[in-house]
Protein backbone atom coordinates (compact mmCIF):
# COMPACT_ATOMS: atom_id res chain seq x y z
CA UNK A 1 0.00 0.00 0.00
CA UNK A 2 1.12 3.45 -0.74
CA UNK A 3 1.36 6.24 1.87
CA UNK A 4 -0.49 8.38 0.30
CA UNK A 5 -3.04 7.30 -2.63
CA UNK A 6 -4.21 10.13 -4.95
CA UNK A 7 -7.05 9.40 -8.12
CA UNK A 8 -4.85 10.04 -11.15
CA UNK A 9 -8.07 11.10 -13.03
CA UNK A 10 -7.98 12.26 -15.93
CA UNK A 11 -10.89 15.21 -14.72
CA UNK A 12 -12.63 16.90 -17.16
CA UNK A 13 -15.16 19.58 -16.31
CA UNK A 14 -17.16 22.48 -17.35
CA UNK A 15 -15.44 26.18 -16.92
CA UNK A 16 -17.40 27.51 -13.80
CA UNK A 17 -17.82 23.99 -12.06
CA UNK A 18 -16.44 23.44 -8.40
CA UNK A 19 -13.78 20.48 -8.40
CA UNK A 20 -13.04 18.14 -5.86
CA UNK A 21 -9.74 16.41 -5.66
CA UNK A 22 -8.81 14.37 -2.72
CA UNK A 23 -5.82 12.46 -1.08
CA UNK A 24 -6.07 9.73 1.33
CA UNK A 25 -2.81 8.75 3.52
CA UNK A 26 -1.57 5.85 5.75
CA UNK A 27 1.39 7.43 7.65
CA UNK A 28 -0.59 9.10 10.97
CA UNK A 29 3.00 10.80 11.57
CA UNK A 30 2.16 13.47 8.44
CA UNK A 31 1.48 16.57 10.30
CA UNK A 32 1.92 19.42 7.31
CA UNK A 33 -0.42 19.19 4.27
CA UNK A 34 -0.04 20.79 0.59
CA UNK A 35 -1.06 20.99 -2.76
CA UNK A 36 1.17 21.79 -5.68
CA UNK A 37 0.03 22.64 -8.99
CA UNK A 38 1.70 21.52 -12.12
CA UNK A 39 1.67 23.09 -15.43
CA UNK A 40 3.41 21.01 -18.66
CA UNK A 41 7.17 21.24 -18.72
CA UNK A 42 6.93 22.87 -15.48
CA UNK A 43 7.95 22.42 -11.89
CA UNK A 44 5.52 21.92 -9.26
CA UNK A 45 3.78 25.58 -7.74
CA UNK A 46 2.63 25.69 -3.72
CA UNK A 47 -0.47 26.28 -3.97
CA UNK A 48 -1.99 25.27 -0.26
CA UNK A 49 -0.18 24.80 2.74
CA UNK A 50 -1.75 23.63 6.19
CA UNK A 51 -1.07 22.40 9.40
CA UNK A 52 -3.23 19.57 11.56
CA UNK A 53 -7.16 19.25 11.27
CA UNK A 54 -9.40 22.14 9.36
CA UNK A 55 -9.68 24.25 6.69
CA UNK A 56 -7.81 27.23 4.70
CA UNK A 57 -9.47 29.78 1.95
CA UNK A 58 -7.24 31.18 -0.46
CA UNK A 59 -9.29 32.77 -2.65
CA UNK A 60 -11.83 30.28 -5.17
CA UNK A 61 -9.27 27.70 -3.39
CA UNK A 62 -10.15 25.77 0.00
CA UNK A 63 -8.18 23.15 1.20
CA UNK A 64 -9.73 20.75 4.19
CA UNK A 65 -7.60 18.20 6.45
CA UNK A 66 -9.27 15.53 8.30
CA UNK A 67 -6.65 13.64 10.41
CA UNK A 68 -9.22 11.36 12.29
CA UNK A 69 -9.84 9.96 8.20
CA UNK A 70 -6.31 10.73 7.38
CA UNK A 71 -8.18 12.11 4.51
CA UNK A 72 -7.13 15.67 2.63
CA UNK A 73 -9.12 17.57 0.09
CA UNK A 74 -8.89 20.51 -2.48
CA UNK A 75 -12.17 22.61 -3.50
CA UNK A 76 -11.74 24.90 -6.64
CA UNK A 77 -14.74 27.31 -7.22
CA UNK A 78 -15.58 29.13 -10.41
CA UNK A 79 -12.82 26.75 -12.18
CA UNK A 80 -11.25 28.44 -15.11
CA UNK A 81 -9.29 27.01 -17.97
CA UNK A 82 -6.27 28.50 -16.74
CA UNK A 83 -6.61 26.10 -13.86
CA UNK A 84 -6.00 22.73 -16.04
CA UNK A 85 -2.59 21.30 -14.86
CA UNK A 86 -2.11 18.11 -12.56
CA UNK A 87 -2.82 18.80 -9.01
CA UNK A 88 -0.32 16.54 -6.44
CA UNK A 89 -1.26 16.67 -2.65
CA UNK A 90 2.08 15.83 -0.47
CA UNK A 91 2.58 15.63 3.15
CA UNK A 92 5.19 16.03 5.29
CA UNK A 93 5.83 14.60 9.04
CA UNK A 94 6.54 16.66 12.31
CA UNK A 95 9.90 18.18 13.78
CA UNK A 96 12.66 15.53 14.39
CA UNK A 97 14.41 13.09 12.26
CA UNK A 98 12.82 9.95 11.14
CA UNK A 99 9.50 10.65 13.11
CA UNK A 100 7.35 8.44 12.18
CA UNK A 101 8.96 6.52 9.63
CA UNK A 102 9.28 9.81 7.84
CA UNK A 103 12.52 12.60 8.19
CA UNK A 104 11.15 16.53 8.62
CA UNK A 105 11.00 18.13 5.69
CA UNK A 106 10.74 15.65 3.49
CA UNK A 107 8.23 15.42 1.18
CA UNK A 108 5.80 12.69 0.32
CA UNK A 109 3.74 13.11 -2.66
CA UNK A 110 0.35 11.74 -4.25
CA UNK A 111 -0.10 10.01 -8.03
CA UNK A 112 -1.05 13.40 -9.11
CA UNK A 113 -4.69 14.20 -10.68
CA UNK A 114 -4.95 16.00 -13.98
CA UNK A 115 -7.81 17.98 -14.57
CA UNK A 116 -9.34 19.76 -17.78
CA UNK A 117 -11.21 22.67 -17.45
CA UNK A 118 -12.90 23.26 -20.92
CA UNK A 119 -14.60 26.81 -21.96
CA UNK B 1 12.50 37.27 -5.97
CA UNK B 2 14.03 34.90 -8.10
CA UNK B 3 13.42 31.26 -8.09
CA UNK B 4 15.05 28.08 -8.13
CA UNK B 5 16.96 27.95 -11.12
CA UNK B 6 18.19 24.14 -12.59
CA UNK B 7 20.26 23.08 -15.81
CA UNK B 8 20.41 22.26 -18.94
CA UNK B 9 16.40 21.91 -18.98
CA UNK B 10 16.57 18.98 -21.24
CA UNK B 11 19.19 15.95 -21.91
CA UNK B 12 19.39 13.14 -24.06
CA UNK B 13 22.02 10.25 -23.17
CA UNK B 14 22.84 6.83 -24.28
CA UNK B 15 22.83 4.37 -21.49
CA UNK B 16 25.80 4.17 -19.56
CA UNK B 17 26.28 7.55 -20.04
CA UNK B 18 27.13 9.80 -17.65
CA UNK B 19 25.44 13.04 -16.54
CA UNK B 20 25.26 16.34 -14.21
CA UNK B 21 22.50 18.72 -13.05
CA UNK B 22 22.76 21.39 -11.77
CA UNK B 23 20.48 23.25 -9.03
CA UNK B 24 20.94 27.37 -7.53
CA UNK B 25 18.17 27.81 -4.61
CA UNK B 26 16.63 30.90 -3.82
CA UNK B 27 19.00 33.08 -1.72
CA UNK B 28 18.59 32.33 2.14
CA UNK B 29 17.67 28.75 1.73
CA UNK B 30 19.20 26.55 3.80
CA UNK B 31 17.85 23.11 2.73
CA UNK B 32 18.05 21.98 -0.42
CA UNK B 33 16.37 18.66 -2.19
CA UNK B 34 16.62 16.88 -5.21
CA UNK B 35 13.33 14.68 -6.37
CA UNK B 36 12.94 12.49 -9.17
CA UNK B 37 9.55 12.82 -10.99
CA UNK B 38 9.21 9.21 -13.23
CA UNK B 39 5.96 10.03 -16.06
CA UNK B 40 2.83 9.75 -14.55
CA UNK B 41 3.87 10.18 -10.82
CA UNK B 42 4.57 12.31 -8.10
CA UNK B 43 7.89 13.46 -7.53
CA UNK B 44 9.98 11.41 -5.08
CA UNK B 45 12.97 12.52 -2.75
CA UNK B 46 16.18 11.60 -3.25
CA UNK B 47 18.30 13.26 -1.45
CA UNK B 48 17.50 16.18 0.97
CA UNK B 49 20.75 18.49 2.42
CA UNK B 50 20.48 21.26 5.47
CA UNK B 51 23.11 23.64 4.59
CA UNK B 52 26.53 21.43 3.59
CA UNK B 53 25.66 18.54 4.98
CA UNK B 54 23.39 15.53 3.70
CA UNK B 55 19.81 15.18 6.02
CA UNK B 56 18.80 12.16 4.23
CA UNK B 57 19.97 10.20 0.91
CA UNK B 58 17.56 6.88 1.97
CA UNK B 59 16.34 6.64 -1.27
CA UNK B 60 19.29 7.69 -3.66
CA UNK B 61 20.75 4.93 -5.40
CA UNK B 62 24.22 5.07 -4.36
CA UNK B 63 25.92 2.65 -6.70
CA UNK B 64 25.09 5.31 -9.68
CA UNK B 65 23.74 8.37 -8.14
CA UNK B 66 25.72 11.14 -6.43
CA UNK B 67 25.07 14.86 -4.95
CA UNK B 68 27.16 17.42 -3.36
CA UNK B 69 26.52 20.40 -2.07
CA UNK B 70 29.53 23.08 -1.69
CA UNK B 71 29.64 25.60 0.22
CA UNK B 72 25.98 25.30 0.99
CA UNK B 73 24.65 26.93 -1.83
CA UNK B 74 24.03 25.24 -5.50
CA UNK B 75 24.14 21.78 -6.02
CA UNK B 76 24.90 18.90 -8.35
CA UNK B 77 23.82 15.44 -8.92
CA UNK B 78 25.40 13.13 -10.93
CA UNK B 79 24.42 9.87 -12.61
CA UNK B 80 27.06 7.62 -13.51
CA UNK B 81 26.12 4.94 -15.30
CA UNK B 82 23.05 5.79 -16.84
CA UNK B 83 19.93 2.97 -16.69
CA UNK B 84 17.16 3.04 -19.11
CA UNK B 85 14.69 3.53 -15.93
CA UNK B 86 16.84 6.95 -15.03
CA UNK B 87 14.24 8.54 -17.85
CA UNK B 88 12.70 10.92 -15.62
CA UNK B 89 12.57 14.38 -14.69
CA UNK B 90 14.92 15.71 -11.84
CA UNK B 91 13.59 18.75 -9.67
CA UNK B 92 15.49 20.61 -7.11
CA UNK B 93 13.94 22.04 -4.29
CA UNK B 94 14.24 24.49 -1.99
CA UNK B 95 13.31 25.91 1.13
CA UNK B 96 14.16 27.57 4.66
CA UNK B 97 14.19 24.21 6.38
CA UNK B 98 12.11 22.90 8.95
CA UNK B 99 8.76 22.98 8.44
CA UNK B 100 8.75 26.29 5.64
CA UNK B 101 7.06 25.15 2.26
CA UNK B 102 9.49 24.11 -0.82
CA UNK B 103 9.67 25.96 -3.75
CA UNK B 104 10.69 24.30 -7.01
CA UNK B 105 12.52 24.46 -9.57
CA UNK B 106 11.14 23.83 -13.42
CA UNK B 107 13.44 20.69 -13.51
CA UNK B 108 15.85 18.40 -15.86
CA UNK B 109 14.12 16.29 -18.36
CA UNK B 110 16.46 13.37 -19.17
CA UNK B 111 16.07 10.90 -21.78
CA UNK B 112 17.94 7.96 -21.88
CA UNK B 113 18.29 5.98 -25.11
Amino acid sequence: QKEVEQDPGPLSVPEGAIVSLNCTYSNSAFQYFMWYRQYSRKGPELLMYTYSSGNKEDGRFTAQVDKSSKYISLFIRDSQPSDSATYLCAMSGLRGANAGGTSYGKLTFGQGTILTVHP
Amino acid sequence: EAGVAQSPRYKIIEKRQSVAFWCNPISGHATLYWYQQILGQGPKLLIQFQNNGVVDDSQLPKDRFSAERLKGVDSTLKIQPAKLEDSAVYLCASSFGGDQPQHFGDGTRLSIL
